[in-house]
């Protein structure tokens, strides 16, 4: 499984532009690129899911260079309600585990 | 709501005890997943069932088993419980075997005393 890298915490302000950064150096061919969300005490949430350029849906965009070593997150005009952990993920769809990293704690500020 | 049911939702017990704790996955998943979490470890994957047979396992201790029945729903035993294990719980549930979207339960906390 290949190791993903994030910064340990962000801080932003409402109305902001939040860009994730993840790194995946040894990413394989058949890996696919996952974000996770999760507030305090509760389950992690699918957020968004790639293999390469650009996906975006309702609440987030996902960016991923030709080399496919790293992955962007990004989140429009982020609020108050965004702040939570943030997990990038990568990995093969039948590869069965989920491995979460240490996330990157966004803290949203008014 | 995710659809995934995890009971229950709070458990209080002794060392040296042994829980159960269950998981229901969302209609039509096959595939569950269970996660320790505890405040200095993150988020730990213990094991994966597909389809009622084991998928893929994790740092799961020796003295935590688990098994998913035919009807699809799950459960973790936890046995000669120590204080370590005090942490939440969750329950993960997919379509596939694979790294897709997975769905989370609330979780069950749980509290060795």
């Amino acid at each position: 499984l290949a190791k993903t890298t994030q910064p340990i915490s962000m801080d932003s302000y409402e109305g902001q532009e939040v860009n994730i950064t993840c790194s995946h150096n040894n990413i394989a061919t058949n890996d696919y690129i996952t974000w996770y969300q999760q507030f305090p005490s509760q389950g992690p949430r699918f957020i968004i899911q790639g293999y390469k350029t650009k996906v975006t849906n309702e609440v987030a965009s996902l960016f991923i260079p030709a080399d496919r070593k790293s992955s962007t997150l990004s989140l429009p005009r982020v609020s108050l309600s965004d702040t939570a952990v943030y997990y990038c993920l990568v990995g093969d769809l039948q590869g069965g585990k989920l491995i979460f990293g240490q996330g990157t704690e966004l803290s949203v500020k008014p | 709501d995710s659809g995934v049911t995890q009971t229950p939702k709070h458990l209080i017990t002794a060392t040296g005890q042994r829980v159960t704790l269950r998981c229901s996955p969302r209609s039509g998943d096959l595939s569950v997943y269970w996660y320790q979490q505890s405040l200095d470890q993150g988020l730990q994957f213990l094991i994966q069932y597909y389809n009622g047979e084991e998928r893929a396992k994790g740092n799961i201790l020796e003295r935590f088993s688990a098994q998913q029945f035919p009807d699809l729903h799950s459960e973790l035993n936890l046995s000669s419980l120590e204080l370590g294990d005090s942490a939440l719980y969750f329950c993960a549930s997919s379509e596939s075997a694979g790294n897709t979207e997975a769905f989370f339960g609330q979780g069950t906390r749980l509290t060795v005393v």
